[in-house]
């Protein structure tokens, strides 16, 4: 089985400022690691992706994450937040293999603050 | 445009009525889902087809019945409906299944949501 934690459902940040959204995985194998990005009344789209290589992925309006095993997380950072960021944003995982699900987190809703 | 579509955005029904949801992809994506969103941002999976053959069935009400025509289509008819429906569903797709897709099989692409509220 295959799990996501996302800590923090609501995280506020200023205009400008570190953004910083936790994620923490559980699986038995593996694991394939994205996140997504749902603005208001839209469908989610996919910000980045890790399979496997490069622990540190990078993915679109500035977002990267960092994948580390030991510490079973994949948290998402973008150096500087604007106010277009603000949304919802998922972390999923799943597993390479036959035909593996997409387990979701709960969301975090990210609050730009001018 | 390339994307996946759905049908109708918005549907407003009483209890007991019978509605369908439509969804179509035109990426030549071999795999396509049903995804349901409650009101607190939850995502679950209810259905999962791959070239038309019905492949994850999670715990849903046999109320639910997906069906897909072909590999471009994936529509969801709910009977019977209830306040507990009430939700917005997202049909989405992805490449496939299968090692050489790296991943890429389990990325999914989003419809824009069909919002149902049963009063």
């Amino acid at each position: 089985a295959q799990s996501v934690t996302q800590l923090g459902s609501h995280v506020s940040v200023s205009e400008g400022a570190l953004v910083l959204l936790r994620c923490n995985y559980s699986s038995s194998v593996p694991p394939y690691l994205f996140w997504y990005v749902q603005y208001p009344n839209q469908g989610l789209q996919l910000l980045l992706k890790y399979t496997t290589g490069a622990t540190l992925v990078k993915g679109i309006n500035g977002f990267e994450a960092e994948f580390k095993k030991s510490e079973t997380s994949f948290h998402l950072t973008k150096p500087s937040a604007h106010m277009s960021d603000a949304a919802e944003y998922f972390c999923a995982v799943s597993t390479f293999g036959g035909y593996q699900k997409v387990t979701f987190g709960i969301g975090t809703k990210l609050q730009v603050i001018p | 445009d390339t994307a996946v579509s759905q049908t109708p955005k918005y549907l407003v029904t009483q209890m007991g009525n019978d509605k369908s949801i439509k969804c179509e992809q035109n990426l030549g994506h071999d795999t396509m889902y049903w995804y349901k969103q409650d009101s607190k941002k939850f995502l679950k999976i209810m259905f999962s087809y791959n070239n038309k053959e019905l492949i994850i069935n999670e715990t849903v009400p046999n109320r639910f019945s997906p069906k897909s025509p072909d590999k471009a289509h994936l529509n969801l008819h709910i009977n019977s409906l209830e306040l507990g429906d009430s939700a917005v569903y997202f049909c989405a797709s992805s490449q496939g299944w299968g090692e050489d897709f790296r991943g890429w099989a389990n990325v999914l692409t989003f419809g824009a949501g069909s919002r149902l509220t049963v009063l």
